[in-house]
């Protein structure tokens, strides 16, 4: 079957722009994660979602980012005003259950802010 | 695809030779403890996990060592293969916290022919 995929792949912007990041999961997972990776690191959790629900955003970095998943499927992670510190891989993914140990991630979407 | 890892640490063995990577991690509450393969350009994938109630798991190629007293996890991978060449990460599970992943220091494997 299909496994998580994320739109587009690459994105490249200007300073102050607004991008939107899409991540479509598994299909009937109920868990969503969001992860950015910098070059050379490990990725670093943003946000969570428990069906439609943010259940812990406490890795967003400031209210620039926002994320939603209106129907409990598909997410969107939203960055206003880019800057070049927020370039970086975004990765996402998902997982059947809650407290499920196994997550499977998607290829990433790299964002340049130029 | 993006090149991942360019800052890492880097393992070199010869391909059938025995690879070990290890990974120190920080949180004692930690309830799982996984390894994750990384290729460039791709997601991260899931290779083995651990219960914090466990010392050794094994499945197949790969033997998972966790050592709680000195916060230690080792990744040891028997016969290593062209195809096991990629970064490793080591993330740490509370399962308290929804499952969020803690990623440690990747490191590079890179296996030579």
């Amino acid at each position: 079957g299909a496994g998580v995929s994320q739109t587009p792949s690459n994105k490249v912007t200007e300073k102050g722009k607004y991008v939107e990041l899409r991540c479509d999961p598994i299909s009937g997972h109920t868990a969503l994660y969001w992860y950015r990776q910098s070059l050379g690191q490990g990725p670093e959790f943003l946000i969570y979602f428990q069906g439609t629900g943010a259940a812990d955003d406490s890795g967003l970095p400031n209210d620039r980012f926002f994320a939603v998943r209106p129907e409990g499927s598909v997410s969107t992670l939203k960055i206003q005003r880019t800057e070049r510190g927020d370039s970086a891989v975004y990765l996402c993914a998902s997982s059947p259950e809650w407290g499920s140990n196994e997550q499977f991630f998607g290829p990433g979407t790299r964002l340049t802010v130029l | 695809g993006e090149s991942v890892g360019l800052h890492l640490p880097t393992l070199s063995v010869q391909e059938g030779d025995n690879s070990i990577i290890n990974c120190a991690y920080s949180n004692s509450a930690s309830d799982y403890f996984i390894w994750y393969k990384q290729e460039s350009g791709k997601g991260p994938q899931f290779i083995i996990d651990i219960r914090s109630n466990m010392d050794k798991r094994q499945g197949q190629r790969v033997t998972v060592l966790l050592n709680k007293t000195v916060k230690h996890l080792s990744l040891q991978i028997a016969a290593t293969q062209p195809g096991d060449s990629a970064v490793y990460f080591c993330a740490e599970v509370n399962t308290g916290t929804a499952s969020k992943l803690t990623f440690g220091t990747g490191t590079r494997l890179q296996v030579t022919l």
